[in-house]
């Protein structure tokens, strides 16, 4: 175990709602990163948060937000869901900013599925 | 942009044996990190290894070892002693020394243990 844990674990959504999808970070880190992964295919990266700031942003459209809260803990936002949006959607924790050796840690992801 | 290319969609290998999964990537860059993470049934990506670039010295874990060629941009898995509980989809990955250090993946290897 990670310490790393998101929730849901599935979801369906039709086309056009919007979705939450939360991450809970192992004790002690304070940057999180999200991934997007398609069926069989690598993790993509969408956006990196660091002390409840966004630090790094992928080749997602604005549609796809987040937050980090105080106690590190994050949230992932889809606005306006498509198709292509189905995917397992993957929560890393890591600990501090600047070293990048540093391991990330990552949850069981979260299972989205749009009809 | 970098980019991390896994040639073997999939290998089998009989338990207890030796297998050695390929990744090759690229970059410009000089200082960075290589990981290899596995991915089982459950989800959950589970670091395996990880190697600085700047380090000429192989990464060793246990059974498992990588074949890390810096000039050949290759970043190759060997474990050794293949057991039962190896079968899952392994992911090469990298992170640049700077920037939002997010990690590149590659396309994965699924990885069967045949008894």
């Amino acid at each position: 175990e990670t310490g790393v844990t998101q929730s849901p674990t599935h979801l369906i959504k039709t086309r056009g709602q919007q979705v939450t999808l939360r991450c809970s970070s192992q004790s002690g880190h304070n940057t999180v990163s999200w991934y997007q992964q398609a069926l069989g295919q690598g993790p993509q990266f969408i956006f990196q948060y660091y002390r409840e700031e966004e630090n790094g942003r992928g080749n997602f459209p604005p549609r796809f937000s987040g937050l980090q809260f105080p106690n590190y803990s994050s949230e992932l936002n889809v606005n306006a869901l498509e198709l292509d949006d189905s995917a397992l959607y993957l929560c890393a924790s890591s600990w501090g900013l600047g070293l990048a050796k540093n391991i990330q840690y990552f949850g069981a992801g979260t299972r989205l599925s749009v009809l | 942009a970098q980019t991390v290319t896994q040639s073997q969609p999939e290998m089998s290998v009989q338990e207890a044996e030796t297998v050695t999964l390929s990744c090759t990537y690229d970059t410009s860059e000089s200082d960075y990190y290589l990981f290899w993470y596995k991915q089982p049934p459950s989800r959950q990506m589970i670091l395996v290894i990880r190697q600085e670039a700047y380090k000429q010295q192989n990464a060793t874990e246990n059974r498992f070892s990588v074949n890390f060629q810096k000039a050949a941009k290759s970043f190759s898995l060997k474990i050794s002693d293949s057991q039962l509980g190896d079968a899952a989809m392994y992911f090469c990955a990298y992170k640049e020394e700077k920037g939002a250090q997010k990690l590149v993946f590659g396309q994965g290897t699924r990885l069967t243990i045949n008894p």
